[in-house]
């Protein structure tokens, strides 16, 4: 099993370029998530998705777009990259069971000039 | 939403017990504490997690207070390559954002020879 797979693994985009971040699973998770890291901070919550079909919102969506049209599959977009939006993107996943493992990828990072 | 807190940064002799301590004093009955960690900025990996009771697994022991409000992660005999930020979460149940792991800032252990 390869896990969670995140593409890709570096970025640099201009200012108003879009982009779209790809997380597969393939472990059958249903519940699926988009962190970002800042430097020296702790990792913070985009959106997630409870299951194929439907995403929410989580603590700073703002910027960003989802979608999970297939089950192992979560995306992320980016529809006008902001310099603020220079970070390090990670996808996790997991059973929607109490207590169970949440599983993370390796990161994208990005840089927005 | 429960914020945990931790020392920025903590030094550890090789083969010595490693402690890390975590205060999570707003943490609700329901809600998880895991622990993870993460090496040179890869993505976050999976060390213990508990309720109430303490917990041990082939990694690491993990000690929460009868009152929930603090916990130690215990690395039992530290190497070299444990050296890494360890991050104390808080994961809310799954009707809550789909049970999101809330990060805290985190600890670096640095492992000494």
């Amino acid at each position: 099993n390869a896990g969670v797979t995140q593409t890709p693994k570096f970025r640099v985009l201009k200012t108003g370029q879009s982009m779209t971040l790809l997380c597969a699973q393939d472990m059958n998770h249903e519940y699926m998530y988009w962190y970002r890291q800042d430097p020296g901070m702790g990792l913070r919550l985009i959106h997630y998705s409870v299951g194929e079909g439907t995403t929410a919102k989580g603590e700073v969506p703002d910027g960003y777009n989802v979608s999970r049209l297939k089950k192992q599959n979560f995306l992320l977009g980016l529809e006008s990259a902001a310099p603020s939006q220079t970070s390090v993107y990670f996808c996790a996943s997991s059973l929607p069971v109490e207590g169970a493992e949440a599983f993370f990828g390796q990161g994208t990072r990005l840089t927005v000039v | 939403d429960a914020k945990t807190t931790q020392p920025p940064s903590m030094d550890c002799a090789e083969g010595r017990a490693a402690n890390l301590p975590c205060n999570h004093s707003t943490i609700s009955g329901n809600e998880y504490v895991y622990w993870y960690r993460q090496i040179h900025s890869q993505g976050p990996q999976y060390i213990i997690h508990g309720l109430k009771n303490n917990e041990t697994n082939e990694m690491a022991s993990l000690i929460i207070t009868e009152d929930r409000k603090s916990s130690t992660l215990i690395l039992p005999h530290a190497t070299l390559r444990d050296t890494a930020v360890y991050y104390c979460i808080v994961r809310v149940p799954f009707y809550n954002q789909g049970g999101k792991l809330i990060f805290g800032q985190g600890t670096e252990l640095s492992v000494k020879p």
